[in-house]
């Protein structure tokens, strides 16, 4: 079975620029959940969906928001990029409520 | 919101000898404690997890201990082994329908001396 997939794996942006990073769950899988991971600030989430609707939100800007398409792939997007938003992306499938999380390799992202 | 706290930091142990990673949650209605391992560069991988109706859980060499009542739980390596050098994560949930927010503690730093 292939693992949660994220594209692309590196991205190098400039402030005031917009990105979007994209992740594909385990097959089955329909809950996806993002996280930032900075040296400073450790795992920190930012939000999950599941079937499509997002019940979960982590206390981001509203610059970062996030969507899931039928298939349960997900895609995040940052808006008006800051440095601050230099980070590793995580993003975490299962199967569904109580299910292990599994995550994808990252997208690290830089801001310059 | 929930908030965990894990301790040390850092922690450095002999090969062969045990290691023990401590954390600390704050909501009560947290039900699911996973711990994650991650190498450098690579993804947190789930190493082992347990739910708030089980007390400890082990897998080899790995054990996970949950006081509900003191809001904490550990994990504990014995017989360390080289490949065990990673940041570990321990995180906390309340995982029922509706609410699959992973909070994670800051991480601890594990090397093993040879």
């Amino acid at each position: 079975k292939a693992g949660v997939t994220q594209t692309p794996r590196y991205l190098i942006k400039t402030r005031g620029q917009q990105v979007t990073l994209s992740c594909s769950p385990i097959s089955g899988h329909r809950s996806v959940s993002w996280y930032q991971q900075t040296p400073g600030q450790g795992l920190q989430f930012l939000f999950e969906y599941f079937s499509e609707t997002q019940r979960n939100k982590g206390n981001f800007p509203g610059r970062f928001s996030g969507r899931q398409f039928s298939n349960s792939r997900s895609e995040m997007n940052v808006s008006t990029l800051e440095l601050g938003d230099s980070a590793l992306y995580l993003c975490a499938s299962s199967p569904g409520p109580g299910g292990e999380a599994f995550f994808g390799q990252g997208t690290r992202l830089t801001v310059v | 919101g929930e908030n965990v706290e894990q301790h040390p930091s850092t922690l450095s142990v002999q090969e062969g000898d045990s290691a023990v990673i401590k954390c600390t949650y704050s909501d009560s209605a947290s039900n699911y404690f996973p711990w994650y391992k991650q190498e450098l560069g690579k993804r947190p991988q789930l190493i082992i997890d347990i739910r708030s109706n089980v007390g400890e859980k082990k897998d080899q060499r790995i054990a996970v201990t949950l006081n509900k009542t003191a809001k904490h739980f550990s994990l504990h390596i014995t017989e360390t082994q080289p490949e065990d050098s990673a940041v570990y994560f321990c995180a906390a949930s309340i995982s029922n329908f509706g609410n699959e927010k992973l909070t994670f503690g800051t991480g601890t730093r594990l090397t093993i001396i040879p």
